[in-house]
């Protein structure tokens, strides 16, 4: 258990549907991420939150949706994802952010 | 944009080689981190770099920044099975801009 939990670990939908992703850090943390990986690509960061405030949107399609209700939650709204989208999702929290990430175990999703 | 290269791709060494993996950046950065993914597993934080020519040592690893700032090197020393995965470097240009992540050299290691 790192203190940053993911779920669910593995997710299977159509272009159709709608999920979320949900990510809770137990670790008083100030900044949360969403990062994607893609295999044999580095590590994308798609969103960062800092004090529930987002501060970065790298270039994100909008069929990717985050959401902060508050510091220890964090989520990725999905709809009317591509089968490019299939990769491995993870939510990162730190303090302040300028210091180590703590990663969660990530949700595999594949698209079908 | 910032980029980060590292170098090698792969390497899969015989237990008890050394290993290094070496990572280049575009610009200056005002600091470097270092992560390990076992298989299967998800980045896990090993430590941060801040002064130039920094040298930090975790048992049988060593981490280096570089002078100018712009790269770093992790090496193991005497390599165990333990150590299978991928290390992955990421840069910061200043405080607050994105941590820019390279693409992680995997590590395999012969018993």
């Amino acid at each position: 258990e790192t203190g940053v939990t993911q779920t669910p670990r593995h997710l299977v939908m159509g272009m159709t549907n709608k999920k979320s992703l949900k990510c809770e850090q137990h670790l008083g943390h100030n900044a949360m991420y969403w990062y994607k990986q893609s295999a044999k690509k580095p590590l994308e960061l798609m969103f960062v939150y800092s004090l529930e405030e987002r501060v970065e949107n790298n270039s994100v399609p909008s069929r990717f949706s985050p959401e902060c209700p508050n510091s220890s939650h964090l989520f990725l709204h999905l709809h009317t994802l591509q089968p490019e989208d299939s990769a491995l999702y993870l939510c990162a929290s730190s303090q302040d952010r300028g210091y180590g990430y703590t990663f969660g175990s990530g949700t595999r999703l594949t698209v079908v | 944009g910032q980029q980060v290269m590292q170098i090698p791709q792969y390497q899969h060494v015989q237990e008890g080689e050394d290993f290094t993996t070496y990572c280049n950046s575009s610009t200056t950065l005002s600091n470097i981190q270092w992560y390990k993914q076992r298989p299967g597993g998800h980045p896990v934080f090993l430590i941060q770099l801040v002064k130039s020519g920094e040298v930090k040592k975790q048992k049988r690893l060593t981490f280096q920044f570089g002078e100018a700032k712009k790269n770093s090197s992790l090496h193991i020393t005497a390599t165990q099975t333990t150590d299978v995965g991928t290390y992955f470097c990421a840069g910061r240009a200043g405080y607050g801009n994105k941590l820019v992540f390279g693409a992680g050299t995997i590590l395999r290691v012969k018993s």
